[in-house]
């Protein structure tokens, strides 16, 4: 198995633009998960999906930010507008359970100026 | 205060020496730890879980203190390869995990 793709793995934008940033996760894996890191406040949870269906949306910041997983194969991330403070890495990871057995992306690095 | 925190570092050790990390969590209702090992500019990877009664995989040992609330890493004979950030993972009660900020370890020729 290639692991949990992630797509891109750099991303410079400018303030205001929409960005997508794009998630496979390992076949056969019910959970997808979709986490922001930080240097001051580490990783944290975003949003996560069981069987394509979000079941906890709670730690996404606020209305820019929206995600979808239209079947087991693909989940996105989008915000829109972007503003400075978004830069950071955002990790997709995939798991056969909502608590062990996690497998993270190799992250998208985004920078927004 | 923080539900899991770690002491960032970095802790700078020469190769062979033995480093010891731990990890502090404030709810004592907490139920699974791990710790997670992150290379620089890369993505987290399970390094091991923490059982209660302790646990080694090769020169890494786990430990859980339920009493003081903490769980440590230890590493014996380090490598250069083990410079890393390992981060410290707890599952709270409300079954949700809790990552703590790692702690950056630096081995040294």
């Amino acid at each position: 198995d290639a692991g949990v793709i992630q797509s891109p793995r750099h991303e410079v934008t400018e303030m205001g633009q929409e960005v997508t940033l794009r998630c496979k996760p390992i076949s056969g894996h019910d959970y997808l998960f979709w986490y922001r890191q930080t240097m001051m406040r580490g990783l944290e949870l975003l949003i996560y999906f069981n069987n394509n269906v979000p079941i906890d949306d709670s730690g996404m910041p606020e209305d820019r930010f929206s995600a979808k997983m239209p079947n087991a194969s693909f989940s996105t991330l989008k915000i829109q507008p972007s503003e400075p403070r978004d830069s950071a890495v955002y990790f997709c990871a995939s798991s056969p359970d909502s608590l062990y057995g996690y497998t993270f992306g190799s992250g998208t690095r985004l920078t927004v100026v | 205060r923080k539900e899991v925190e770690q002491d960032p570092g970095p802790f700078n050790v020469p190769e062979g020496a033995t480093v010891a990390f731990n990890c502090t969590y404030s709810n004592s209702a907490s139920q699974s730890f791990f710790w997670y090992r992150q290379d620089c500019r890369k993505e987290p990877k399970l390094l091991m879980s923490v059982y209660s009664s302790g646990n080694e995989d090769g020169r890494f040992t786990a430990q859980l203190n339920r009493a003081s609330q903490y769980i440590s890493l230890l590493i014996r004979d380090s490598k250069l390869s083990d410079s890393a950030t390992y981060l410290c993972v707890v599952i709270n009660v409300n079954r949700k995990l809790i990552w703590g900020l790692g702690t950056s370890l630096a081995v040294n020729p």
